[in-house]
């Protein structure tokens, strides 16, 4: 199976910041690598999907990259409605694996 | 609109079976793959089953050999049936659609449900 490890497991920032998550795969996926927010008690959104393409609807603050084992999820300026936990997900190989989530939340 | 509704959650005793129901609506379950999710309390999101557009289909080994995923085209619902259920099933159960974009698939789930507590306690 392939191990999605992303860091920081949790960030404390302030309304305005840049925010950095980055996620690590345990081998080479390609750009199979999807991001996604969660809000507590809410179903996971999509972000981004195939490494760094926006899906529709989500706020160009928003972008991704990376490509083969390092990925990074980058909001540019921090908005109160994105106090969230962030996950990475390979589907790249089944079985599907999820990184640990990381939680932001207000410094 | 394009929703997924679940139901069928609840509470288990260990070694018993749920069924659980995914209701689509605005888009055909028979014309994407779809998939089931899971989230123990306060835990992480744990991928469990797809089922592919042709109906092939797969699952995580933690609950292979015990849970069944399928589809009914004719009501446009997707389902999940689990047996020998344990305590570490215990979690919220997702329904979602998988993304297909440009040509390509299996880019990530783009529409989910709002999730059914499995509950596995004696």
């Amino acid at each position: 199976d392939i191990q999605m490890t992303q860091s920081p497991s949790s960030l404390s920032a302030s309304v305005g910041d840049r925010v950095t998550i980055t996620c690590r795969a345990s081998q080479s996926i390609s750009i199979y690598l999807n991001w996604y927010q969660q809000k507590p008690g809410k179903a996971p959104n999509l972000l981004i999907y195939a490494a760094s393409s926006l899906h529709s609807g989500v706020p160009s603050r928003f972008s991704g990259s990376g490509s083969g084992t390092d990925f990074t999820l980058t909001i540019s300026s921090l908005q109160p409605e994105d106090f969230a936990t962030y996950y990475c997900q390979q589907s790249y190989s089944i079985p599907w694996t999820f990184g640990q989530g990381t939680k932001v939340d207000i410094k | 609109e394009v929703q997924l509704v679940e139901s069928g959650g609840g509470l288990v005793q260990p070694g018993g079976s749920l069924r659980l129901s995914c209701a689509a609506s605005g888009f055909t379950v028979g014309g994407n793959y779809m998939s089931w999710v899971r989230q123990a309390p306060g835990k992480g999101l744990e991928w469990v089953s797809l089922i592919y557009s042709g109906g092939n289909t797969d699952y995580a080994d933690s609950v292979k050999g015990r849970f069944t995923i399928s589809r009914d085209i004719s009501k446009n619902t997707l389902s999940l049936q689990m047996n020998s259920l344990r305590p570490e099933d215990t979690a919220v159960y997702y329904c979602a659609r998988g993304y297909c974009s440009g040509g390509s698939c299996y880019l990530g789930l783009d529409i989910w449900g709002q999730g059914t507590m499995v509950t596995v306690s004696s």
